[in-house]
């Protein structure tokens, strides 16, 4: 059950977008991709997640490459408050299998 | 409350001792999780329960490691004769169903010294 891949971290301006990637080689045909965000001293928060087609939501959006073996989640304006680590994970049936995530730097 | 919530927040404990870690999940959520993150890592999946059964435990480190749901709502996570590696974050999740968003908690803080 091969984990995601990201880079450990990433830097940003505020106010402008922001794509993190993650590759996912070994991902089934029936593995969901979530992502989630934690807050330092904070539980992971849901953002966003796709099984095949890109997404979009209020936090968010989810670009899934056609062949499924990676994603990028977009963040369209950046601000302060964004700065956390950005876990890409698989959801396999109930189970959550994480990454070591990405830890985004935003700069004002 | 909305969310799911844990207690205590933090614990400190001396090696050899028991502990319990307690999870209120979101009322009407069937499915319920617990992961343990160690500092600066992703999570670790430990078990899941599906109302009141434990359909998966093998995420559990060893056999000192417990855990139980009643009522299909409160868990508790019981770790026994605590080791210093045992010292982590224990995070507590429920979804409404097996396949569904699981929301967190904040965690319980074990130190183990």
């Amino acid at each position: 059950d091969a984990k995601t891949t990201q880079p450990n971290s990433m830097e940003s301006n505020e106010e402008e977008p922001v794509h993190l990637p993650c590759n996912h080689s070994t991902i089934s045909g029936t593995d969901y991709i979530h992502w989630y965000r934690q807050l330092p001293s904070q539980g992971p928060e849901y953002v966003i997640h796709g099984l095949t087609s890109n997404v979009n939501n209020r936090m968010a959006s989810l670009a899934i490459a056609e062949d499924r073996k990676s994603s990028t989640l977009i963040l369209h304006r950046a601000t302060l408050r964004d700065a956390a680590v950005y876990y890409c994970i698989r959801h396999s049936n109930y189970q959550l299998i994480w990454g070591a995530g990405t830890k985004l730097i935003i700069k004002p | 409350g909305a969310g799911v919530s844990q207690s205590p927040s933090n614990k400190v404990t001396e090696k050899g001792k028991d502990v319990e870690l307690r999870c209120d999940p979101i009322s009407g959520h069937t499915a319920l999780y617990w992961y343990r993150q160690s500092l600066g890592q992703g999570l670790e999946f430990l078990i899941y329960f599906q109302g009141n059964s434990a359909p998966d435990k093998s995420g559990l480190p060893s056999d000192r490691f417990s855990a139980e749901r009643t009522g299909g709502s409160v868990s508790t996570l019981t770790i026994q004769r605590t080791q210093q590696e045992d010292s982590a974050v224990y995070l507590c999740a429920s979804s409404l169903g097996q396949k569904d968003t699981q929301y967190f908690g904040p965690g319980t803080r074990l130190t183990v010294l």
